[in-house]
């Protein structure tokens, strides 16, 4: 089993459109855990941390589900600007290891 | 605003070229990290450092690339001899905590190994 796990999509949408991404992961002692974006071209940004309890920044929700190793990233209401590929993100004892990424495409 | 900056941003070179890339962190933060960004395998890790000690280079081929921080202000990365299978985007990252905090990345430096 790969260590972070996504579907590298492309996940095409139109705006306004609601979208969800999981990613798994394997090391079951991981304490923290990011969504990261990469626009094309460009590198990798810290989109949002992601909690036990959950989290909410504005139209995106991240969740943690601890026993089955799983995140999520849902993004509401989508934008053109939210195209880009979105990379979950496991801290690995003493690195962040990240997954190969989830590519979004939102069309008018 | 404080940033990671990478120097060069594209570096075309010809196989058996030594390749040297510069990354100036954050500032402040004491943990410095090289990826390297292929579309097949992703960002995968090739070393990182903390208060200028390399951690961990175990993602690295050994025999022709080598990793330091001759300062605070400084990472290098370089590969001696290059190859063709070297070309890839390479990004310095930064960060306060080592593992848990979040990175800060440069904008890369493009490779192109003919």
């Amino acid at each position: 089993r790969k260590e972070v796990e996504q579907d590298p999509g492309p996940f095409n949408v139109p705006e306004g459109a609601t979208v969800a991404f999981n990613c798994t992961y394997s090391n079951s002692a991981s304490q923290s855990f990011f969504w990261y974006r990469q626009d094309c071209r460009k590198e990798p940004k810290l989109l949002m941390s992601v909690y036990s309890s959950g989290n909410e920044d504005g139209r995106f929700t991240a969740q943690l589900n601890r026993a089955s190793q799983y995140i999520s990233l849902l993004i509401r209401d989508s934008k053109l600007s939210d195209s880009a590929t979105y990379l979950c993100v496991v801290e690995g004892g003493t690195a962040l290891i990240f997954g190969k990424g989830t590519t979004l495409s939102v069309s008018s | 605003d404080a940033r990671v900056t990478q120097t060069p941003r594209h570096k075309v070179t010809e196989m058996g070229q030594e390749v040297t890339m510069r990354c100036q962190p954050i500032l402040g933060h004491n943990t410095v990290f090289w990826y390297r960004q292929t579309m097949m395998q992703g960002l995968e890790l090739l070393a990182y450092f903390r208060n200028r000690a390399p951690l961990d280079d175990s993602g690295m081929p050994k025999d022709r690339f080598s990793a330091e921080m001759p300062d605070a202000t400084l990472a290098t990365l370089k590969i001696q001899p290059s190859e063709p299978r070297d070309s890839a985007v390479y990004f310095c990252a930064s960060g306060l905590v080592l593992g848990t905090h979040t990175q800060y990345f440069g904008p890369g430096t493009r490779l192109t190994v003919l």
